[in-house]
């Protein structure tokens, strides 16, 4: 199992331009998240989707977009990418919102 | 509503010192509480959970209710524990809410 694979490692982007991060995860869980990580900030839920079909806002929506393709994969979009958005963003998923949360590796993103 | 507060940023001990890295919470209900870890550059994994009442690599945390703390301890650091800490709290439904972590760094 590789359990959440995140999609690119690294990436640069430049004020402006859009970005989709995927993330997918063979764990045949329903809960899917993003987070961001920040210093001094801790993980800030960006996202959250309790289930396939649903989507949700968590504490630091704005400026991002998500879709939950299907049961396995849980894509976030910067459409307009902004400097403060450089970042570490997380993927998670869960059997169910009240389970133990199984993260990926991350996805390094830099906005210049 | 839910809360977690990691009142350490850093910590930093010598190897075989005993370290304790504090959690506090605000739930008005019964919670289940967690600590993740992040070694450098890694991914967030789960260490342990209040529920199971496990040792992981020699790691304990209590849940206080009393004092709304679920402290993790273990009595000889190491240098391999040298890691980011995540206290984190789910209350009934409601999803996971994270500390903004302590920086543990365990010295030779």
């Amino acid at each position: 199992n590789a359990g959440v694979t995140q999609t690119p490692k690294f990436q640069v982007l430049k004020t402006g331009q859009s970005m989709t991060l995927q993330c997918a995860q063979d764990m045949n869980h329903n809960s899917m998240y993003w987070y961001r990580q920040d210093p001094g900030m801790g993980l800030r839920l960006i996202y959250y989707s309790a289930s396939e079909g649903t989507t949700d806002k968590g504490e630091v929506p704005n400026g991002y977009n998500v879709s939950r393709l299907n049961k396995r994969e849980f894509s976030l979009r910067l459409e307009s990418a902004a400097p403060s958005q450089t970042s570490v963003y997380f993927c998670a998923s869960s059997l169910s919102s009240n389970q133990p949360q199984h993260f990926g590796d991350g996805t390094r993103l830099s906005i210049l | 509503a839910q809360r977690v507060t990691q009142p350490e940023k850093l910590l930093s001990v010598f190897k075989g010192a005993p370290v304790e890295l504090k959690c506090n919470y605000s739930y008005s209900g019964s919670p289940e509480l967690f600590w993740y870890v992040q070694y450098s550059r890694q991914r967030l994994q789960l260490l342990l959970r209040h529920i199971s009442r496990e040792s992981i690599k020699g790691f304990t945390a209590d849940l206080n209710k009393g004092e709304t703390s679920f402290h993790l301890k273990k009595p000889f650091a190491q240098e391999e524990d040298s890691a980011m800490y995540y206290c984190a709290l789910q209350g009934g439904s409601e999803k996971l809410v994270f500390g903004k972590g302590t920086k543990l760094t365990v010295n030779p």
